[in-house]
Formats: C-alpha cells, sequence, structure tokens
C-alpha cells in the first residue's frame, strides 16, 4: 500500500480563489510528522508547512494552512488567495515513528496551474 | 543565508561511466539526505547522514551507489557503471537533525540532473 496517496495529478485555479490540494496517508505509527513541500519548475523543494501527529490544532503559515483529519488519515494543504507565483508541483511527504528516522516518504505530487 | 547547494545541476554521462554528484549542506546542518526523483515521480529516499555518520542507506539500489560524508559536512553521491534507468534528479537535503527536535525540517538543494545515453 502506499505511505502518502495523492489523488489529484493535476489541478487548474482561477486566480485569488482559494484551493485545496488532498494528501491520505497510511502508517501505524503513533508518532509522525506530515510535510508539504512546493517544487517549482526550477527543480528545488521548498518547504510550505508541517504538521506533528500530536498537534492539536491545524498548522497554518501564511496562505498556506494544513487541515489534518487524524481519524481519517489526510493532511490536505490549503492556500488561500492564489497567485500566479503558486503554479508548481506540491508534494506531501511523511516522516513516521519517534525522532532518529529521518527519511520522508513523498507522494507522487499534484500539478497546480493557476490562471489568471 | 545559503541555502543547500548542489553541483553539477546537469550532468550527461555515457552508459558504463562513473559519476560523481557533490552537495554542500547549509551551514551547521548535522543531517545530510539524498533523494532520486524519476521523471514525473516524488523524491524517494536513498541514504542519510549524521554528521559522518551514514546511518541509513537501505534506499541505495544496488551496490553501484555509494555516498560518503567523511568531514561531517559536504558529500558526494557516486554512482558507478552508470546505467539508462539511473537517469533522475538527485536532490540533497540538509537538517539541523537533533537540534531541531520533532519539528527538524529537511531543506533541498537545487538537484543534480543526470542523463545516461
Amino acid at each position: 500500500a502506499q505511505k502518502i496517496t495523492q489523488t489529484q495529478p493535476g489541478m487548474f485555479v482561477q486566480e485569488k480563489e482559494a484551493v485545496t490540494l488532498d494528501c491520505t496517508y497510511d502508517t501505524s505509527d503513533q508518532s509522525y510528522g506530515l510535510f508539504w513541500y512546493k517544487q517549482p519548475s526550477s527543480g528545488e523543494m521548498i518547504f510550505l508547512i508541517y504538521q506533528g501527529s500530536y498537534d492539536e490544532q491545524n498548522a497554518t503559515e501564511g496562505r498556506y494552512s494544513l487541515n489534518f483529519q487524524k481519524a481519517r488519515k489526510s493532511a490536505n494543504l490549503v492556500i488561500s488567495a492564489s497567485q500566479l507565483g503558486d503554479s508548481a508541483m506540491y508534494f506531501c511527504a511523511m516522516r513516521e515513528g519517534n525522532f532518529g528516522n529521518e527519511k520522508l516518504t513523498f507522494g507522487t505530487g499534484t500539478r497546480l496551474t493557476i490562471i489568471p | 543565508g545559503a541555502g543547500v547547494s548542489q553541483s553539477p545541476r546537469y550532468k550527461v554521462a555515457k552508459r558504463g561511466q562513473d559519476v560523481a554528484l557533490r552537495c554542500d549542506p547549509i551551514s551547521g546542518h548535522v543531517s545530510l539526505f539524498w533523494y532520486q526523483q524519476a521523471l514525473g515521480q516524488g523524491p524517494e529516499f536513498l541514504t542519510y547522514f549524521q554528521n559522518e555518520a551514514q546511518l541509513d542507506k537501505s534506499g541505495l539500489p544496488s551496490d553501484r551507489f555509494f555516498a560518503e560524508r567523511p568531514e561531517g559536512s559536504v558529500s558526494t553521491l557516486k554512482i558507478q557503471r552508470t546505467q539508462q534507468e539511473d537517469s533522475a534528479v538527485y536532490l540533497c537535503a540538509s537538517s539541523l537533525g537533533l537540534a531541531g527536535g520533532p519539528t527538524d525540517t529537511q531543506y533541498f538543494g537545487p538537484g543534480t540532473r543526470l542523463t545516461v545515453l
């Protein structure tokens, strides 16, 4: 089974609208972390937001927020007031287990295109 | 401050050649990671260092892949006898490690795009 599932290969959104990028995960660990990264055409992975499995509140970072539903094992990224510069690939990733298991497992990504 | 840097940005190799990819992590970052990203896919973990110690190399696809970080800073990923299936973007990331706590975040470099002909 896939550990990280992103079911939207591509999305087109009008500029200034909000957009939700879906991510579901699969783990038997109680302690884990969820990350979202943005990858523009230049190729660099840019960290956006983090949610810990024990965090009671949804994470927010500027225009980015994470809709964390632990029971459903989903960690959707919400981008408010989208901008043309938001056009990129977006990856959801998970770090499992206690601190010391450092590697990230990534999903296949969603290509977001913002339309002027 | 400077981010993670990688060189070269692009590398074309003939099948059978050896290649070496370099990563300069963020200064002070203890942890260093290598990932492989095939076209249209998410990055896949290759190996992880804490300082100079290679703590996890479970993702290296074959014994043709070798990574080192001899002084706990710069790292080199070496691929021997390259094959066409090695064509991918190789991403390096670094993090604070233990000092970063549970939220320790990996910061990525721009990657090296390897094409094996």
